[in-house]
């Protein structure tokens, strides 16, 4: 099976701050990787597919860089309604652990 | 737009069947280029995918649940199933149902139902 390793675990940054998040696989994957934020108490929205593929109607500041093994997801202006845990998603079958991200 | 929604008891006995139903409104069951899944997520963890159905009744299961798992589709009612039998604490958890979109170069679970959380105990 693949595993997808995601870090961090929890981040927290100022509004405003650039922040970046990081999913390996332990094999190649191709671009076979979709990023995913969930608020708390609500499902999981898709944000990117295929790993740089904004979904229609996602704020532009959501962008998502990366194939075969290492891949990247990136806020580029922290807003407040971002507080969210993120997780990219190999799919269907593997979620990266995900990653909680604050407000400091 | 289409919507899903999840039904079904919120508190199952150790041992017994977990039964859940996802009706989709808004849209066919049947159109396009998709597949319905479950997923759950216990309390505070992450997602865990269970399995997915095609309209045509194809089915790929989680191999850590696959013994115990059986999703079913109802064309006709446009709703899809599923049934985790034996199951313990260990299976208490937000279930969620959500559609995926796959062609030849993309798959990715882009609507989700809300939610609905299952607690088993006695």
């Amino acid at each position: 099976d693949i595993q997808m390793t995601q870090s961090p675990s929890s981040l927290s940054a100022s509004v405003g701050d650039r922040v970046t998040i990081t999913c390996q696989a332990s094999q190649d994957i191709s671009n076979y990787l979709n990023w995913y934020q969930q608020k708390p108490g609500k499902a999981p929205k898709l944000l990117i597919y295929d790993a740089s593929n904004l979904e229609t109607g996602v704020p532009s500041r959501f962008s998502g860089s990366g194939s075969g093994t290492d891949f990247t997801f990136t806020i580029s202006s922290l807003q407040p309604e971002d507080i969210a845990t993120y997780y990219c998603q190999q799919p269907p079958l593997t979620f990266g652990g995900g990653t909680k991200v604050e407000i400091k | 737009q289409v919507q899903l929604q999840e039904s079904g008891p919120g508190l199952v006995k150790p041992s017994q069947t977990l039964s859940l139903t996802c009706t989709v409104s808004g849209g066919s069951i049947s159109s396009g280029s998709y597949y319905w899944s479950w997923i759950r997520q216990p309390a505070g963890k992450g997602l865990e995918w269970i399995g997915r159905i095609y309209t045509s009744g194809s089915t790929n299961y989680n191999p850590s649940l696959k013994s115990r798992v059986t999703i079913s589709v109802d064309t006709s009612k446009n709703q899809f199933s599923l049934k985790l039998s034996s199951v313990t604490a260990a299976d208490t958890a937000v279930y969620y149902c959500a559609r995926g979109r796959r062609d030849s170069s993309s798959d990715a679970f882009d609507i989700w139902g809300q939610g609905t959380m299952v607690t088993v105990s006695s």
